[in-house]
């Protein structure tokens, strides 16, 4: 069974450039998150979705960031514009909600880095 | 609030030594699971245990085992017999306990290195 797929695995962009980055959440997880890892920091919830609701955005940095999730098997975070502040990795994670909090399994993440 | 923190930045030990990673956690909440995940060079993340707050027995899963102590907000993880291979980065979560909550509270990390 296929784990999280996540696209691009690497982005180069300008500053000012819209960036999009894809997520395929494992089939039939109904939760879907979105996290930003950098280096100062660290892994940071920037939103998740349940049965392809928004719950919780509060860690959505600014209104350049904006997230989908269209269908229970896609889900995208777009930036736009985007600042070299950025550049960071970009994890998809999803987990079955069974009520309780379960395992999240986590995508490969993608590479951003604003020039 | 909820707060994950993870006080040791960097480990490096000889293979074949234990170590233990400490993590401790602030949260109001009577009810909550902890949760341990490894980074490795590849920078995906891997799970490795979710414990409930209700549950504080000590867990083994081979060459690993947890420590829950809720007196004093401690979750820490221990490797025995370290090897190369546990090279990674650890992190420690904290998660609400109810229904549809799913948010993880990541602590900083813990970079562990094995040498040979």
């Amino acid at each position: 069974d296929a784990g999280v797929i996540q696209s691009p695995r690497h982005e180069v962009t300008e500053m000012g450039q819209e960036v999009t980055l894809r997520c395929k959440p494992i089939s039939g997880h109904n939760s879907l998150f979105w996290y930003r890892q950098t280096m100062m920091r660290g892994l940071e919830l920037l939103i998740y979705f349940n049965n392809n609701v928004p719950i919780d955005d509060s860690g959505m940095p600014e209104d350049r960031f904006s997230a989908k999730m269209p269908n229970a098997s896609f889900s995208t975070l777009k930036i736009q514009p985007s600042e070299p502040r950025d550049s960071a990795v970009y994890f998809c994670a999803s987990s079955a909600t069974g009520g309780l909090p379960n395992e999240q399994f986590f995508g490969p993440g993608t590479r951003l880095t604003v020039l | 609030a909820q707060k994950v923190t993870q006080a040791q930045t960097e480990i490096s030990v000889v293979e074949k030594e234990d170590v233990t990673l400490d993590c401790v956690y602030e949260t109001r909440d009577t009810t909550y699971y902890l949760f341990w995940y490894k980074q490795p060079p590849s920078g995906e993340l891997v799970f490795l245990i979710r414990r409930n707050s209700f549950d504080e027995q000590n867990e083994i899963s081979g060459r690993y085992s947890w420590n829950f102590q809720k007196s004093t907000s401690s979750f820490n993880f221990t490797i025995t017999a370290s090897q190369v291979v546990d090279s990674a980065v650890y992190f420690c979560a904290l998660s609400e306990a109810k229904q549809g909550a799913q948010k993880l509270v990541f602590g900083q990390g813990t970079r562990l290195t094995i040498n040979p």
